[in-house]
């Protein structure tokens, strides 16, 4: 079935780097993204959303890519921080009601 | 705003038993959600809610039911729990599907 993935299951980065965590997805139909942290023992946190009409999208330091022709999605963090340091997901909204969540990335960030 | 609270935050059972747990949120969002997630994995859904008084079966509904008496509230049952239900559960809320989820802080559930 179609489904979201991402390319690598962990990430090590140096403090200061920029980091970028990529997504693949496979329904062309998906018209919504979002990218979530996940830090230890806790629920995830929303970091930024893109739609469909959109290539880009900035916020705080976060950088959302959205390549509809390859159906791909990154998350781009500038000046990485050791409170960076989480489970990164991204999921897409299909249409069907409810988000479809890929499996994850862990970001490790080394001082 | 409190956001998106769990009720318990850790509950271990044995095999067979019963439990329900319970979701709030006081962002007036029409949509919620309850997930499980396992070890190194991302979240699949268990059961959705579209509104007050509705409910529908998302990925993994087998073993698990759910209510929504209240806009506010949505409650996930266990009949009778086994093994393969231990987890951490999320359970999160949208004004609409097209939209950010806001996630609780989990509970974490053992069935021994």
């Amino acid at each position: 079935g179609e489904s979201v993935g991402l390319h690598l299951p962990t990430l090590s980065v140096q403090e200061g780097d920029n980091s970028i965590i990529n997504c693949a997805y496979s329904n062309s139909a998906s018209d919504y993204f979002i990218w979530y942290k996940q830090e230890s023992g806790k629920g995830p946190q929303f970091i930024i959303d893109i739609r469909s009409n959109m290539d880009k999208r900035q916020g705080q330091r976060v950088t959302v890519l959205l390549n509809k022709t390859v159906k791909h999605l990154s998350l781009q963090i500038a000046a990485t921080q050791p409170g960076d340091s989480a489970v990164y997901f991204c999921a897409e909204d299909t249409g069907r009601r409810a988000l479809t969540f890929g499996s994850g990335t862990r970001l490790q960030v080394q001082p | 705003n409190a956001g998106v609270t769990q009720t318990p935050k850790f509950r271990v059972l044995k095999t067979g038993q019963s439990m329900t747990l319970l979701c709030a949120q006081d962002m007036n969002h029409e949509y919620m959600y309850w997930y499980r997630q396992d070890p190194g994995m991302g979240l699949r859904l268990i059961h959705y809610s579209v509104g007050e008084g509705t409910t529908a079966k998302g990925e993994v509904p087998d073993g698990y039911n759910v209510s929504r008496l209240k806009k506010q509230n949505f409650l996930l049952g266990l009949e009778s729990a086994a093994p393969s239900q231990t987890s951490v559960y999320f359970c999160a809320s949208s004004y609409s599907t097209a939209d950010t989820q806001y996630f609780g802080p989990g509970t974490r559930l053992t069935v021994l």
